[in-house]
């Protein structure tokens, strides 16, 4: 059971916008810890997209877009495409040295 | 361009050893923290260790401290993750990983993964 939560999955058609929510505690992201986007394709390993919250790495498309309030951050994808298809992993950081580093389970987008 | 190209993995027994090995190359290699998270394939993902730039301090998940050991060479360019007492729920894809700071864990992330070295322990 991960310390942030994601939702399992979500879903949109080409060119809909989705969004994926991570969620904490006053503990990790409430604490003002940055968050962090991760991409994972199919058989790959995974890709920074967002970091500090909401800026792009170099290179991702603009339709990638971050934000956060309170204890909770999210990620949107604006103009879905086939390529989008993937799992996505937020990251941030505890208070105390066991919880350093957390991620979240994961969300499966589906482009239908 | 930035590589990171791990090895080492394999299938062992329960209270068995690997030495997991990342070679890096493209970037200033001494001028980073480095990490390994691993993956159970299909699952999410878990923070291992971290290294600061110079080797002098590193940190560990709770679920391996006190059986894994990181460690890095800057001459060689490559950062290595010792194994010891492994246990069937250490069984993953193990990535090496660029962090983008020089030694600040809680303000780290991960710019640059390899491709990953996959354990197995089972009996």
């Amino acid at each position: 059971q991960s310390v942030l939560t994601q939702p399992p999955s979500v879903s949109g058609a080409p060119g809909q916008r989705v969004t994926i929510s991570c969620t904490g505690s006053n503990s990790n992201i409430g604490a003002g810890n940055d968050v962090h986007w991760y991409q994972q394709l199919p058989g790959a390993a995974p890709k920074l997209l967002i970091y500090g919250d909401n800026k792009r790495q170099s290179g991702v498309p603009d339709r990638f877009s971050g934000s956060k309030s309170g204890t909770s951050a999210s990620l949107a994808i604006t103009g879905l495409q086939a390529e989008d298809e993937a799992f996505y992993f937020c990251q941030s950081y505890g208070s105390s040295l066991s919880e350093s580093v957390l991620f979240g389970g994961g969300t499966k987008v589906t482009v239908l | 361009e930035v590589q990171l190209v791990e090895s080492g993995g394999a299938g062992v027994q329960p209270g068995g050893s690997l030495r997991l090995s990342c070679t890096a190359s493209g970037f200033t290699f001494n001028n980073f923290a480095m990490h390994w998270v691993r993956q159970v394939p299909g699952r999410g993902l878990e923070w291992v260790s971290f290294i600061v730039w110079d080797g002098s301090y590193t940190h560990y998940a709770d679920s391996v401290k006190g059986r894994f050991t990181i460690s890095r060479d800057n001459r060689k360019k490559v950062i290595y993750l010792q194994m010891n007492s492994l246990r069937a729920e250490d069984s993953a894809l193990y990535y090496c990983v660029k962090g983008t700071l020089r030694g600040t864990l809680t303000a780290d992330y991960f710019d640059f993964w390899g491709q990953g070295t996959l354990v197995s322990v089972s009996s």
